[in-house]
């Protein structure tokens, strides 16, 4: 079974900081990854889907770059604000293979 | 507005008793994905299908049975043979295998 992890497993900032966080994944096979943000009480939304090395995605203030020769993605969120608190999932996909999730980072900014 | 829609969002059984969970969606999307989460794991797949009257396993069918018989619904059984069934479940679907999953908001099974 594919093993994806993410890094850290959780994280406090204050509003305004920027952050980032990683997902790692196997680099061999690789297909795609998908990033999904998952807030209290709702169901995980999705933000990027990257497939090519160098891919570079942006949504607002958050971003995401992908590294499919080392097997890692980051995620970037700039001047972060409370709204951003949230669960960020990673889901690796190889050939051949259904989606394999990562357990999460979970982002508390505090105001 | 399409969505995707887990019922119920709370559920309580006995130890023994086999229990369904309902997810139907009107995205008109070909696939479907049942996952569990436990706390501190990502989510895990359950079982998926692809296209209606087809399903596979995932990384943890044992004790979970589904069917696909209509494209909007795909249900999942928890019997009683699932060891460790209480979870927080989260139903998804998508266009085709690849791309983003929407996911419902899920049931939490408690069985005591």
């Amino acid at each position: 079974i594919l093993n994806v992890e993410q890094s850290p497993q959780s994280l406090h900032v204050q509003e305004g900081d920027s952050t980032n966080f990683t997902c790692s994944f196997p680099s061999s096979n690789f297909y795609a990854l998908h990033w999904y943000r998952w807030e209290t009480a709702k169901s995980p939304e999705a933000l990027f889907v990257m497939t090519l090395n160098g891919d570079e995605k942006k949504k607002g203030r958050i971003s995401a770059t992908l590294n499919t020769k080392e097997g890692y993605s980051y995620l970037y969120i700039k001047g972060s604000q409370p709204e951003d608190s949230a669960t960020y999932l990673c889901a690796a996909i190889l050939y051949g293979q259904n989606f394999v999730f990562g357990p999460g980072t979970r982002l508390s900014v505090l105001p | 507005d399409g969505g995707i829609t887990q019922s119920p969002k709370y559920l309580f059984r006995k130890e023994g008793q086999n229990v369904t969970l309902s997810c139907e969606q009107n995205l008109n999307h070909d696939a479907m994905y049942w996952y569990r989460q436990d706390p501190g794991q990502g989510l895990r797949l359950i079982y998926y299908s692809q296209i209606v009257n087809d399903f596979q396993k995932g990384d943890i069918a044992e004790g979970y049975s589904v069917s696909r018989e209509k494209k909007e619904s795909f249900p999942l059984t928890v019997t009683s043979a699932q060891k460790n069934p209480t979870a927080f479940y989260l139903c998804a679907s998508s266009i085709d295998s690849r791309s983003p999953l929407h996911f419902g908001n899920g049931t939490r099974l408690t069985v005591t």
